[in-house]
């Protein structure tokens, strides 16, 4: 069936070093992989997104990257600051007709900075 | 704009009871989405609505659980004599009509935290 797995389940980090997180899909019909931040409390909001027709994007100090063969994505946050710290979601959504709209998301990364 | 709410943000309710949960998508938002997130927990994808289309009903965990989308906008979920399993934020999401570019992101409402004591 559909499964994303997600890792590290948390991840410490000094203050302006780099963060990765890394999830990995099964479903080889995969084609949209989107990242969530979840603040303590708060609504999941989408932070970056990546299409299977390209391998990389970048947003400022956020990037993602593709490897469909391996079936592998990745979060990298660069220059960490303290309000980077929340839970971090990536999520995996099936190429397909109109109803096929569900994501499939990761366990969630919990994300320390210290200042 | 306004974006999705969620009604109420919080409900305590008596094992066996019955409980309506309700989201109010982004106006003009053909697509809904009903999510589960146990404490510490991912997001578990529950209900899915497209426009006119079956709705995807393969995350519904049982028989008790069950949702409806009115006039292809408001929602409601509804679980059956609930159970302390139960207990978890329901997040509701929306996104623009299949088939334009920006109709990939799910936009999340604030969820609905229910306790079932």
């Amino acid at each position: 069936g559909e499964n994303v797995e997600q890792h590290p389940s948390t991840l410490s980090v000094q203050e302006g070093d780099s963060a990765v997180i890394k999830c990995t899909y099964s479903d080889s019909a995969s084609n949209y992989f989107p990242w969530y931040k979840q603040e303590l409390g708060k609504r999941p909001q989408l932070i970056i997104d990546i299409r299977s027709n390209v391998g990389e994007k970048k947003d400022q100090r956020i990037a993602v990257t593709l490897n469909k063969t391996a079936k592998h994505f990745s979060l990298h946050i660069t220059e960490t600051q303290p309000e980077d710290s929340a839970v971090y979601f990536c999520a995996a959504r099936r190429r397909g007709s109109s109803n096929t709209g569900k994501l499939i998301f990761g366990q969630g990364t919990t994300l320390q900075v210290k200042p | 704009g306004a974006g999705v709410s969620q009604s109420p943000s919080n409900k305590v309710t008596e094992k066996g009871k019955d409980v309506e949960l309700r989201c109010d998508p982004i106006s003009g938002h053909t697509a809904l989405y009903w999510y589960r997130q146990s404490l510490g927990q991912g997001l578990e994808f529950l209900i899915y609505f497209q426009g006119n289309s079956a709705p995807d009903k393969s995350g519904l965990p049982s028989d008790r659980f069950s949702a409806e989308r009115t006039g292809g906008s408001v929602s409601t979920l509804t679980i059956q004599r609930t159970q302390q399993e139960d207990s978890a934020v329901y997040l509701c999401a929306s996104s623009p009509t299949w088939g334009t570019t920006a109709s990939y992101e799910q936009y999340f409402g604030p969820g609905t935290r229910l306790t079932v004591t």
